[in-house]
């Protein structure tokens, strides 16, 4: 079965880092394209950033400068370190992977990542 | 950048009714890059529809997808108790990569 579990949540003070992971099962991460997308509490979703078969990275102008997406193949894992953390980051966050022109057909269970003092 | 509005905010609907769902883009986009996804409480979103109208793996034909240029329909033929969540539209582009709706909350 193809499956995302994603682990690495939890509560955490303005300004520190977090790093989520996700384990990929039944497929390699290294041959698709692996996105983030979070949902703030009671909101809709967002996408924060991708990681191409080949490596590289995107990210949303909210991500840039302070997430890091990367991935290790041996692992079969996804990772995104997040820095600079702000109550805005307040989400769950989950990995997903992409398989037609964007739509997401794999969703991890999500991270919660609370961001408060 | 591409917005997509989704309207109504909420609709509520009995059992056995059809639902009809919109999203409209800010700007014209393909219909291959339109996708809609389905979330119940607690639960990750699911891909009902991908390239507008192609039910993905395992989606009941009561879900379909339709639309084109700025205007794009899911619509549920005959809703299910099961069928009662929030739906999203989404977009695939180049920035941002994944834009989404704000939502459509089908209640009973």
């Amino acid at each position: 079965e193809e499956q995302l579990v994603e682990s690495g949540g939890g509560l955490i003070q303005p300004g520190g880092s977090l790093r989520l992971s996700c384990a990929a099962s039944g497929f390699h991460v290294s041959g698709n394209y692996m996105s983030w997308v979070r949902q703030a509490p009671g909101k809709g979703l967002e996408w924060v950033a991708v990681i191409y078969r080949g490596g590289d990275t995107y990210y949303a102008d909210s991500a840039k400068g302070r997430f890091t997406v990367s991935r290790d193949d041996f692992r079969n894992t996804v990772y995104l370190q997040m820095s600079s953390l702000r109550p805005e980051d307040t989400a769950v966050y989950y990995c997903v992977r992409e398989y037609y022109f964007g739509a997401c057909d794999i969703w991890g269970q999500g991270a919660l990542v609370t961001v408060s003092s | 950048e591409v917005v997509l509005t989704q309207s109504p905010g909420t609709l509520s609907l009995s059992p056995g009714e059809r639902a009809t769902l919109s999203c409209r883009a800010s700007q014209s986009v393909s219909s291959t890059s339109l996708a809609w996804y389905q979330q119940k409480p607690g639960q990750a979103p699911r891909v009902l529809i991908f390239e507008a109208s192609t039910r993905a793996t395992g989606i009941p034909d009561r879900f379909s997808g339709g639309g084109s240029g700025k205007d794009f329909t899911l619509t549920i033929s005959r809703l299910e108790p099961e069928d009662f969540a929030v739906y999203y539209c989404q977009h695939f582009g180049s920035s941002p990569r994944l834009a989404f709706g704000g939502g459509t909350k089908v209640e009973i």
